[in-house]
């Protein structure tokens, strides 16, 4: 499983983009990119997935260049809600699932 | 809301206690996962299930115990815990061999081992 490298730790105001780029050097040719958040003492929650250039849904968009070593994930306009861990994920969807959590970017949204 | 339930939601006990956690979901998924998330730290893949087959058991102590008996249950029995197993424990589930990779998480069980 490719291995990830994000911020440990992003600052923004109410109202900005954010947007939280990951590394993945080594991701493979079968593997998926999915976002996860994950607020305090809850699970994480599925964000958003993309395999390659760009993908959106109501919540975030997704970028990812043509070699793939790397994602951008894009919160459109925050809110404080939006303080949360976000995890960037690496794998072969179809290999049973398996994900591995990395240590994840912790946005902070200030009024 | 996804669709996963754990109970119970937060669970005290003692080293030479015996109790047990579970997790239900009624989505039709058929792989399941515990996880444990310790304070500060991220997941750790602790067991999956794919159709009620354990395939995955990532070097766990056998003081933890999963149970699968059916698609939709998931059981993860606890017996002579230490201090450092306490932690949120978290089920997930999603369909496996599905087009996507999206594992739903339920609210996760707060255990603390005293």
């Amino acid at each position: 499983l490719a291995k990830t490298t994000q911020p440990i730790s992003m600052d923004s105001y109410e109202g900005q983009e954010v947007n939280i780029t990951c590394s993945h050097n080594n991701i493979a040719t079968n593997d998926y990119i999915t976002w996860y958040q994950q607020f305090p003492s809850q699970g994480p929650r599925f964000i958003i997935q993309g395999y390659k250039t760009k993908v959106t849904n109501e919540v975030a968009s997704l970028f990812i260049p043509a070699d793939r070593k790397s994602s951008t994930l894009s919160l459109p306009r925050v809110s404080l809600s939006d303080t949360a861990v976000y995890y960037c994920l690496v794998g072969d969807i179809g290999q049973g699932g398996k994900l591995i959590f990395g240590q994840g970017t912790e946005l902070s949204v200030k009024p | 809301e996804t669709g996963v339930t754990q109970t119970p939601r937060h669970l005290v006990m003692g080293m030479t206690n015996k109790k047990s956690l579970k997790c239900e979901q009624h989505l039709g998924h058929n792989a399941m996962y515990w996880y444990k998330q310790s304070a500060k730290k991220p997941l750790e893949l602790m067991f999956v299930y794919n159709f009620k087959e354990q395939t995955e058991n990532n070097s766990v102590p056998s003081r933890f115990s999963p149970e699968c008996p059916n698609s939709s249950h998931l059981f993860l029995h606890l017996h002579t815990l230490q201090p450092e197993d306490s932690a949120l424990y978290l089920c997930a589930s999603r369909i496996s061999g599905g087009a996507t990779d999206t594992q739903y998480f339920g609210p996760g069980t707060r255990l603390t081992v005293l």
